[in-house]
């Protein structure tokens, strides 16, 4: 079982939609939770981190995590073509090891 | 203010060569880590280097080690390589423990023939 497992896509919305990435993670005890970007050809940058159960919202992008479920999901409102790209999800486990799942694809059509 | 360096961009060897490579972390960050992105993957942790020291490592083999120096910049070096080896490799660094502030380098393509 991978440690972590997204939605690999792609996924396509139209331009101003919401987009929803997908994502569950295995370790129970993981503690820190992050949503990276890369576009092609580029190396991740940090989107956005979430720790606590519920939602967390910076601009456009609202992370939300249910540790119960074992589920990290990130949102993104009125889709930019800009905002196509491959979204990473990474789990912080035990003993600080970075675990990342393979990526969702996503195409914002204008 | 200069971000997360890597060298080389691009290199090419062949299986059972050795290669050696290098990164120099953000200003102000002492915490090195590498990863390996095959393609279509998502990036998968090798080790991380704080204060000179080996402080976590992933699962890989010991043909995979590195160094840090005093300036705080890393060298990932791989032995023996094999075909599955060809990937990017990233050096992303942080300041201690704070795992928010993680930037990644531009990376390095290794293509091994």
């Amino acid at each position: 079982q991978k440690e972590v497992e997204q939605n690999s896509g792609p996924l396509s919305v139209p331009e101003g939609a919401i987009a929803s990435l997908n994502c569950t993670y295995s370790d129970r005890v993981s503690q820190s939770f992050f949503w990276y970007r890369q576009y092609s050809g580029k190396s991740p940058e940090l989107i956005m981190s979430i720790y606590s159960n519920g939602d967390k919202e910076d601009g456009r992008f609202t992370a939300q995590l249910n540790k119960a479920s074992q589920y990290v999901s990130l949102l993104i409102r009125d889709s930019q073509p800009s905002d196509s790209a491959t979204y990473l999800c990474a789990v912080e486990s035990t003993g600080n090891q970075f675990y990342f799942g393979t990526g969702t694809s996503l195409t914002v059509i204008p | 203010d200069a971000g997360v360096t890597q060298s080389p961009t691009h290199l090419i060897k062949t299986r059972g060569q050795q290669v050696t490579l290098r990164c120099s972390p953000k200003s102000g960050h002492d915490t090195v880590s590498w990863y390996q992105q095959a393609l279509g993957q998502g990036p998968q942790f090798i080790f991380q280097y704080y204060e000179e020291e080996e402080r976590q490592r992933g699962n890989f083999p010991d043909r995979f080690s590195g160094h840090q120096f005093p300036n705080y910049s890393s060298e990932l070096n791989v032995n023996a390589l094999l075909l599955g080896d060809s990937a990017l490799y990233l050096c992303a660094s942080s300041f201690g423990t704070n795992t928010d502030t993680q930037y990644f380098g531009p990376g390095t393509r290794l293509t091994v023939l």
